[in-house]
């Protein structure tokens, strides 16, 4: 069965500082995918970024980047110079890939880090 | 561009009263989904549809029934509300090209008293 595990469930920094998301994973798939989502205040779920099994390259868009690592099963999300609209929750989760080997909407989730960004 | 449009956006039922949640989506894509998000628990699968016709339980599908209606449209029914379905409900439908996220819709929060 597949996990996945956040053990932030709050954290609260100050604006401009950098913050760290921490997931973990389970599965026995060779290929899967994971994902990082946010949700705003507002509820709505905001994709951030997809990841395949076979590509551990880190990645950087702007203020956010991630660092996927297959050996510790880690797939963490950095926030760099953090502002207050960046206050939400944030979702790590994980899929099988479908049997075309393309990525699926049918995801595991973890439990989500609550992130505020005080001025 | 509307996406995943979700109705209602809020509802109140009673224990033991039913309801259909509705689901559309604009994009042509072949799955769709419904996960409820609990406190504390993230969101969970409950039943999903892989193509039109086509419809499998998830981790949570008891108490509940969907119907793949068409390749636009999913819904999700609760026949006998409990207060342990109240919960916020997210659709969701991913197309079937390489490397496609889910789309989730606006959610909807449903309270059973």
């Amino acid at each position: 069965a597949q996990k996945v595990t956040q053990a932030q469930t709050e954290i609260s920094v100050v604006e401009k500082e950098d913050v760290t998301l921490d997931c973990v994973y389970e599965t026995r798939d060779t290929t899967y995918y994971l994902f990082w989502y946010k949700q705003p205040p507002s509820g709505e779920l905001v994709f951030l970024i997809r990841r395949n099994s076979f590509d551990e390259q880190n990645e950087i868009s702007g203020r956010y980047s991630w660092n996927f690592q297959k050996s510790t099963s880690s797939f963490n999300f950095t926030i760099t110079a953090s502002q207050v609209v960046d206050s939400a929750v944030y979702f790590c989760a994980l899929s099988e890939a479908s049997a075309g080997g393309t990525s699926y909407g049918k995801l595991t989730f973890g439990q989500g880090t609550i992130l505020t960004v005080h001025p | 561009n509307a996406g995943v449009t979700q109705t209602p956006k809020f509802q109140v039922l009673k224990t033991g009263q039913s309801m259909t949640l509705q689901c559309a989506q604009d994009m042509n894509h072949n799955s769709m989904y419904w996960y409820r998000q609990d406190p504390g628990m993230g969101l969970r699968l409950i039943y999903y549809s892989a193509s039109e016709g086509t419809t499998d339980k998830g981790e949570v599908p008891n108490g509940y029934n969907v119907s793949r209606l068409n390749k636009r449209e999913f819904s999700l029914r609760l026949e006998s509300a409990a207060p342990s379905q109240t919960s916020v409900y997210f659709c969701a439908s991913s197309g079937g090209g390489k490397n496609t996220e889910a789309f989730f819709g606006q959610g909807t929060r449903l309270t059973v008293v």
